[in-house]
């Protein structure tokens, strides 16, 4: 049973409109991560997060804001889409030893 | 600032070759040091950690060394098969600036030709 799932799997998006991508872990981690990841970039982090209620800016942080309401979700939200922004996004939870990522999220902004 | 730098994009071989990918990095903290595999459709995953206590990490026939005098740590195979195809991170875990996160190199395309 998969422990990082991320929702949508697939999104098409309009520039300037707003998108919110979701991610869920059952790990019981208190640490989540947003990863985009772009041939030539590799991943680069984005956002993360140390527990429920805090959020930090990675390396990468224009453009996107990030929302940890729970001990389980972290969210990322695009509130105005730019074509820069198409890309896959990854999704992470991670422990002292290991981060575990989700499936991804393909975002095509046109 | 961290930085790891993983200079091969792409490795093309045939199978029972030889697999050599290296990378060096940058910290002013105290790093801890990974190799993440992603197959084709999928999130990364964590092939191995190299423990500085001896130098090396192994795991599913892969073997990473890491060298502290270079700074620099890489990831080899005596002989890769067609299932090893996939794109192949350094990552580096540091606590620089009381950030706990991990830096990604940008990643190493294996293509195994049959």
């Amino acid at each position: 049973e998969a422990a990082v799932t991320q929702s949508p799997r697939n999104k098409v998006a309009v520039t300037g409109g707003k998108v919110t991508l979701s991610c869920n872990q059952t790990n019981n981690h208190n640490n989540m991560y947003w990863y985009r990841q772009d041939t030539g970039h590799g991943l680069r982090l984005i956002h993360y997060s140390y527990g429920a209620g805090s959020t930090e800016k990675g390396d990468i942080p224009d453009g996107y804001k990030a929302s940890r309401p729970s001990q389980e979700n972290f969210s990322l939200i695009l509130e105005l889409a730019t074509p820069s922004q198409t890309s896959v996004y990854f999704c992470a939870s991670g422990d002292r030893t290991e981060q575990y990522f989700g499936p991804g999220t393909r975002l095509t902004v046109l | 600032g961290d930085s790891v730098i993983q200079m091969q994009g792409q490795v093309t071989l045939s199978e029972n070759d030889f697999l050599f990918i290296n990378c060096t990095y940058s910290t002013t903290g105290y790093p801890t040091l990974f190799w993440y595999v992603q197959y084709s459709g999928e999130g990364p995953q964590l092939l191995l950690q190299v423990t500085t206590a001896n130098n090396k990490g192994s795991s599913r026939g892969f073997e990473a060394t890491y060298d502290k005098g270079t700074t620099s740590f890489h990831l080899q195979k005596t002989s890769v098969q067609e299932i090893d195809s996939a794109v192949y991170y350094c990552a580096m875990r540091s606590y620089t600036e009381g950030a706990d996160r991990l830096t990604f190199g940008k990643g190493t395309q294996l293509i195994i030709q049959p």
